[in-house]
């Protein structure tokens, strides 16, 4: 199964971005990377996923390294609301199954 | 539309009984996984229903066991309870016609005395 590590925490301002990296070093060419976020031992929650182009939606974007072996989640306008725990995440339809890492934690300071 | 609801939210029991929790999934979605997350760790894939049968499972043993229904709702078992069988246990639903996105539910906490 492929792994990712992130680091274990991280701080940010109210407003500024937050940029979380994600090394995903052994990703296989047709698996996805996910970025879920889990809010005080809440669900976990979607927010954005890529295969090789980077993405963006109204949560955040996902830049993808050309070699596929890292990635960075952009938060743009970070608030104290998306202060939580991130996981970055290597799926394959084909195991069916998410690997989860420890996360980043995330703390976004007023 | 309801998302994923999973019963019951909070439960204690003692060790050597038997829990049964419950997950319905959101609608329109075939496949249920279930996940383990221990206190400060990272949920732990348990296992996953698809059209009844479970077509991947994770490192757990057999104390943990499942079934998915006609409705695509599912249930986790777990036999002999064991003090570190305390966690936050998660459901997510998704669906074969879709990407790999899932969707959690809250989480029922199985508290082990």
């Amino acid at each position: 199964d492929a792994k990712t590590t992130q680091p274990t925490s991280m701080d940010c301002a109210e407003g500024r971005a937050a940029n979380l990296p994600c090394n995903h070093s052994t990703i296989s060419g047709n698996e996805y990377v996910y970025w879920y976020r889990q809010i005080h031992s809440q669900g976990p929650q979607y927010i954005i996923h890529g295969l090789k182009n980077n993405e963006t939606n109204e949560m955040a974007s996902l830049i993808i390294t050309e070699d596929r072996k890292s990635s960075t989640l952009i938060l743009p306008h970070a608030t104290l609301r998306d202060t939580a725990v991130y996981y970055c995440i290597v799926f394959s339809s084909g195991t069916y199954k998410y690997i989860f890492g420890t996360g980043t934690r995330l703390k976004v300071l007023a | 539309d309801a998302g994923v609801t999973q019963s019951p939210t909070h439960l204690i029991k003692t060790r050597g009984q038997q829990v049964t929790l419950r997950c319905s999934p959101k609608s329109g979605h075939d496949t249920v996984s279930w996940y383990q997350q221990a206190l400060g760790q990272g949920p732990q894939f348990i296992f996953q229903y698809y059209e009844e049968e479970e077509r991947q499972r994770g490192n757990f043993p057999d104390r943990f066991s499942g079934h998915q229904f006609p409705n695509y709702s599912s249930e986790l078992n777990v036999n002999a309870l064991l003090l570190g069988d305390s966690a936050l246990y998660l459901c997510a639903s998704s669906s074969v016609r879709e990407d790999g996105e899932l969707f959690f539910g809250e989480g029922s906490r199985l508290t082990v005395l």
